[in-house]
């Protein structure tokens, strides 16, 4: 079984941009999530999407979306890109209830100048 | 709401020591845990998945005990090697959708 892919792996964009992250999920799984990990710091929930539409939703400013797939695989989107937006971006994948766990892939490490 | 604590932010032990990570939680209604490493600047790789029914999962030398009344799941090394040189998190269900909430974690350094 494949795992999760993220692409790509580092970005560095300007302060104002917008930037659009990818993941594509693991094998199986029907549930996408984002986390926004800062250095030092456990991953913070940006949102889940489950069935193409968003199931739950951290506190994430609206400059934050996303979409998902009918292949289950999903994008974040982030407009208007803050310094403080610099991070790195986790995708996890699971079934719909997180039972079985969550299976993450290697991140998108992205800096805002 | 859920929270997630991680004890302690560091440690630094002597290769083949035994060592035990602590991770406690304040929503005991939670129906799993899971541990993950993280290697610097990469992403999480699971490590074991407690469901609540369960009071003990083991993988090799990794052994993870979860107590849902007290608040707190351990995840026990044994023989700590090198190589074992990661940050450890635990993460529990949170509160919005089917998320997860994580500790800050704990980055362990096993010297040789």
């Amino acid at each position: 079984e494949t795992g999760v892919t993220q692409s790509p792996t580092h970005l560095i964009k300007t302060r104002g941009q917008q930037v659009t992250l990818r993941c594509s999920s693991q094998s199986g799984h029907n549930t996408v999530s984002w986390y926004q990990q800062a250095l030092g710091q456990g991953p913070q929930f940006i949102f889940q999407y489950y069935r193409e539409e968003e199931n739950g939703r951290g506190n994430f400013p609206p400059r934050f979306s996303g979409l998902q797939f009918p292949n289950y695989s999903s994008e974040l989107n982030v407009n208007a890109l803050e310094l403080d937006d610099s991070a790195l971006y986790l995708c996890a994948s699971s079934l719909w209830t997180g039972a079985y766990g969550y299976t993450f892939g290697s991140g998108t490490r992205l800096t805002v100048v | 709401k859920q929270e997630v604590t991680q004890i302690p932010a560091a440690l630094s032990v002597p290769e083949g020591e035994n060592l035990v990570l602590n991770c406690s939680f304040t929503d005991s209604a939670i129906y799993n845990l899971q541990w993950f490493r993280q290697d610097p600047g990469k992403g999480l790789t699971s490590l074991l998945l407690i469901q609540s029914s369960q009071r003990e999962q083991t993988s090799g030398r990794l052994n993870a005990s979860l107590d849902k009344s007290s608040g707190r799941s351990t995840l026990y090394i044994a023989a700590s090697q090198p190589g074992d040189s990661a940050t450890y998190l635990c993460a529990g269900p949170g509160d919005a959708g089917n998320m997860l909430t994580f500790g800050g974690g704990t980055r362990l350094m096993v010297k040789p």
